[in-house]
């Protein structure tokens, strides 16, 4: 059973388009995240969710907008596509926000063309 | 502000020999110290972590790690490495009013026959 589990896990698409990243946690956890890593590797937080409250939004452009139904899900929606948002996106929970380890999903390698 | 360094951007080691990778890392307060590994694809994977008592710390695949508030460091060792250990390993903190992982830039290590 994957404990935090990200679809889809590539996703192509042209520059303008609308896009979705889905994110579930069936590990009980109160806080959910999305992680951006470049391509040198490195992992910025965007944002953070408790109990499906918005607690952290990293100066991210407001072209992305987090949504969350509910504490075991967070989805990512992306407007207006841009070549620079091209990363690979990772959906994170973990039980208390920052204290302790974060369980990551797979990834979501997304390409604007 | 907190941060974290990881001042090796890639090792390479031969197989069988010991490995460790520097972290040092500059926080408030006392820190929450994970280090992840990322194989090539795949998400990120928690090694081993510190919160308080013992700062020698054992994680899975035969990783360790020393906690020296000193040198706010936190180095990540193994006696004997294998080729299976090649991959991105990450240090990041936590803790406080931070709610979120603060991530290093990463060490890439790779392992030569």
């Amino acid at each position: 059973d994957t404990a935090v589990s990200q679809t889809p896990k590539y996703l192509v698409t042209q520059m303008g388009n609308d896009k979705s990243i889905k994110c579930e946690q069936n590990l009980g956890h109160d806080t959910m995240y999305w992680y951006k890593q470049d391509s040198k590797k490195f992992l910025k937080i965007m944002f953070s969710y408790n109990n499906k409250e918005l607690i952290i939004n990293e100066t991210v452009p407001n072209r992305f907008s987090p949504k969350s139904p509910d504490k075991a899900h967070l989805n990512l929606h992306i407007n207006s596509l841009e070549l620079g948002d091209s990363a690979v996106y990772f959906c994170a929970s973990s039980q208390v926000s920052g204290e302790t380890e974060a369980f990551f999903g797979q990834g979501t390698r997304l390409t604007v063309v | 502000a907190q941060s974290v360094t990881q001042p090796d951007i890639h090792i390479t080691v031969s197989e069988g020999a010991s490995l460790e990778l520097r972290c040092n890392y500059s926080y408030g307060a006392t820190p929450y110290l994970f280090w992840y590994v990322q194989s090539p694809g795949q998400g990120l994977q928690l090694l081993l972590k510190y919160f308080s008592g013992d700062t020698l710390v054992q994680g899975i695949k035969g990783f360790e790690a020393e906690f020296k508030r000193s040198q706010s460091s936190f180095n990540l060792r193994k006696p004997s490495v294998h080729w299976s250990d090649a991959a991105e390993y990450f240090c990041a903190v936590g803790g406080g009013a931070t709610n979120k992982l603060i991530f290093g830039t990463g060490t890439l290590l790779a392992v030569q026959p």
